[in-house]
């Protein structure tokens, strides 16, 4: 079955960057995108981007254009996001989650919780 | 949020909860649900508007009029208790998100 799997929990200082990874399984790795979303605690969910393990291509929401930054390593069916100038407001559970004809999220990771604290 | 969704709905065990979500893209893109239960991860419970995924039950249900799409559980269970949230993209692929629906149930 189609399997995403995160890595675990991260806590960082103001400043700090930090790199989760998301290895799936169970499905043609090149063939699907990947979305990344994260939610605050007792928050919604907020989309990040978005990136094709095929080609590369990013598409980054705006609110994150300038410090996130999202890759693939077809290796090992695996994709990363990566998030710069930490700031406690960062602090949130980041999902990946497939994405299904580039209109819906399925499945989703388990998330990683990242705490932003000095 | 471009899709605007209750906060809370509360429902008795064996009634009927709906969920509206309005939004003007959704008269031309397909709206999303999803599930989310305490400390886990979303799970999509319809598609397209009103396609329900293999292995989620019958009472849940959708549909699409306009600008607004509605997530109808019949038959609430308390398992149902959740957050819901609906989804759709807007004209330039962006993913958006509902604020999120709290259903309770009573």
């Amino acid at each position: 079955q189609v399997q995403l799997v995160q890595s675990g929990a991260e806590v960082k200082k103001p400043g700090a960057s930090v790199k989760v990874s998301c290895k799936t399984s169970g499905y043609t790795f090149l063939s699907y995108g990947l979305n990344w979303v994260r939610q605050a605690p007792g928050q919604g969910l907020e989309w990040m981007g978005w990136v094709s393990p095929y080609n590369g291509h990013t598409y980054y929401a705006q609110n994150f254009q300038n410090r996130v930054t999202m890759t693939t390593d077809a290796s090992t069916s695996t994709a990363y996001m990566e998030l710069r100038s930490l700031t406690s407001d960062d602090t949130a559970v980041y999902y990946c989650a497939r994405d299904v004809s580039k209109d819906w999220l399925d499945p989703w990771g388990q998330g990683t919780l990242v705490t932003v604290t000095s | 949020y471009e899709l605007t969704q209750p906060p809370s709905v509360s429902v008795s065990p064996g009634q009927t909860a709906r969920i509206s979500c309005s939004g003007d893209v959704l008269s031309k893109k397909y709206g999303f649900w999803y599930q989310q239960k305490p400390g886990q991860a979303p799970v999509l419970v319809i598609y397209k508007d009103s396609e329900r995924p293999s292995g989620i039950p019958e009472r849940f249900s959708g549909s699409s009029s306009g600008t607004i799409v509605t997530l109808t559980i019949s038959g609430v269970q308390a398992e149902d208790e959740a957050d819901y949230y609906c989804q759709s993209t807007d004209s330039s692929g962006s993913v958006l998100f509902g604020g999120g629906t709290k259903v309770t149930v009573l």
